[in-house]
């Protein structure tokens, strides 16, 4: 099982600040495939990005992603009040999916 | 517009049975793979189980190997999870999620998910 470790746990910063998340692989992620999600209180999961670095449908382009094998970024290039949320990571590389413990990005 | 929305949460003793259910609409349903995905409460993401848009593939987690079972009609647009020998650690909110592409093969990139819906495991 390839296990996702997301840093920092929390992240204190204010709108219009830069957010750089990461998430590192226990294994190399294979083609690249891994994915970012964001969550906000008592609402599902939000797909933002996949195969590292595609937009999902309407995800605004302040969101970016980067990375390979071991270690991948997610980039929020200009936080907006509504991007304040828990972000995770995914891989799908295996049948068997596995999600990153989650980053909070909070306002400082 | 793509809606899904799980039915069948609630309180059941440990050991106990609980069935869920996802009701899928605006989208061609047997043409996309769906995942089951839960949250303990206060916790992260945990993919539970995956299965291929004709139904005859499925995948498990190895904490619902045996115990879980995930099927689907594609008459009824409507996903399951049966779910025996429930723990205390499967307390969670359950989410059924849609997979990204149509060509029915599990792939694992989720674009849509329900509203999730409650199992509490507690005597």
């Amino acid at each position: 099982e390839i296990v996702l470790t997301q840093s920092p746990g929390t992240l204190s910063l204010s709108p219009g600040e830069r957010a750089t998340l990461s998430c590192r692989a226990s294994q190399s992620v294979s083609s690249r495939y891994l994915a970012w999600y964001q969550q906000k209180p008592g609402q599902a999961p939000r797909l933002l990005i996949y195969g590292a670095s595609s937009r999902a449908t309407g995800i605004p382009d302040r969101f970016s992603g980067s990375g390979s094998g071991t270690d991948f970024t997610l980039t929020i290039s200009r936080l907006e009040p509504e991007d304040f949320a828990v972000y995770y990571c995914q891989q799908y590389g295996t049948s068997t999916l596995t999600f990153g413990g989650g980053t909070k990005v909070e306002i400082k | 517009e793509v809606q899904l929305l799980e039915s069948g949460g609630g309180l059941v003793q440990p050991g106990g049975s609980l069935r869920l259910s996802c009701a899928a609409s605006g989208f061609t349903f047997s043409s996309y793979a769906m995942s089951w995905v839960r949250q303990a409460p206060g916790k992260g993401l945990e993919w539970v189980s995956a299965i291929g848009g004709s139904g005859t593939k499925t995948y498990y987690a190895d904490s619902v190997k045996g115990r879980f079972t995930i099927s689907r009609d594609n008459s009824k647009n409507t996903l399951y999870l049966q779910m025996n020998s429930l723990r205390v650690e499967d307390t969670a909110v359950y989410y059924c999620a849609k997979d990204i592409r149509d060509s029915g093969n599990y792939y694992g990139v989720l674009d849509y998910w329900g509203q999730g819906i409650l199992v509490t495991v507690s005597s």
